[in-house]
């Protein structure tokens, strides 16, 4: 079975500060996605970055951008000059593939950010 | 809008009572996904769907849960006889290649 770990349940950041996230997988899959996931108060899942394994290119989504680290199965997320609006639970999660097309997301537990004015 | 989409948002019921929820996913996507999350957790898998065919069930998803996709397009899920335990946030995703949730609906069993 896949597990995801991220490690820090708490972090801040200062506005318009750099932050990193950190995950990490356990998996015996070759082809997989890894992904990360913002919920606000909202509690509305929102997709913000997305990994296809196969790809040595970090992925980047204007201020996101992620390390990505196959050997060493880690996926730690960064977010460049944060803002308010960014203060969320962040979820890292996986999906992978099986001989049927067949894909199942797999959640961490999550990180509280707070942005600090 | 054409993201999934769920009803209600917000349910309460007493405890006994047998609840239903619906998810309208994105319409290109054949899966569809049923998750659970309480607070302070991430999202665990209940079930999946491809078109109208239930792929897996979590064992979490006790006899007294069904969930259903009769033609590949909408799912709807049942809880029957609810327990103060099923309170939780229960979230619907469909999928291409990421998966894309709905806004979710709240449970609460008093």
């Amino acid at each position: 079975a896949q597990t995801v770990t991220q490690s820090q349940p708490e972090m801040s950041v200062q506005e318009a500060e750099t932050v990193t996230l950190s995950c990490t997988y356990d998996t015996s899959e070759s082809n997989y996605y890894l992904f990360w996931y913002k919920q606000p108060p909202s509690r509305q899942m929102i997709l913000v970055i997305r990994q296809e394994a196969y790809k040595q290119q970090n992925a980047t989504e204007n201020r996101f951008s992620v390390n990505f680290q196959k050997a060493a199965k880690s996926f730690s997320l960064k977010i460049s000059d944060s803002q308010l609006g960014d203060t969320a639970m962040y979820f890292c999660a996986f999906m992978k593939f099986n001989s049927g097309g067949y894909q199942k997301v797999t959640f961490g537990i999550g990180t509280k950010l707070q942005v600090i004015p | 809008d054409t993201g999934v989409s769920q009803n209600p948002r917000h349910k309460i019921t007493k405890r006994g009572q047998n609840v239903t929820f619906r998810c309208d996913p994105i319409s290109e996507h054949n899966r569809l996904y049923w998750y659970r999350q309480t607070l302070g957790q991430g999202p665990e898998f209940l079930t999946y769907f491809q078109n109208e065919a239930q792929l897996e069930k979590s064992r979490l998803l006790s006899d007294r849960f069904s969930a259903e996709r009769p033609k590949g397009s909408f799912s709807t899920l049942e809880i029957q006889r609810t327990e103060q335990g099923d309170s939780a946030m229960y979230l619907c995703a469909s999928s291409a290649n990421g998966a894309f949730f709905g806004q979710g609906t709240r449970l609460t069993v008093v």
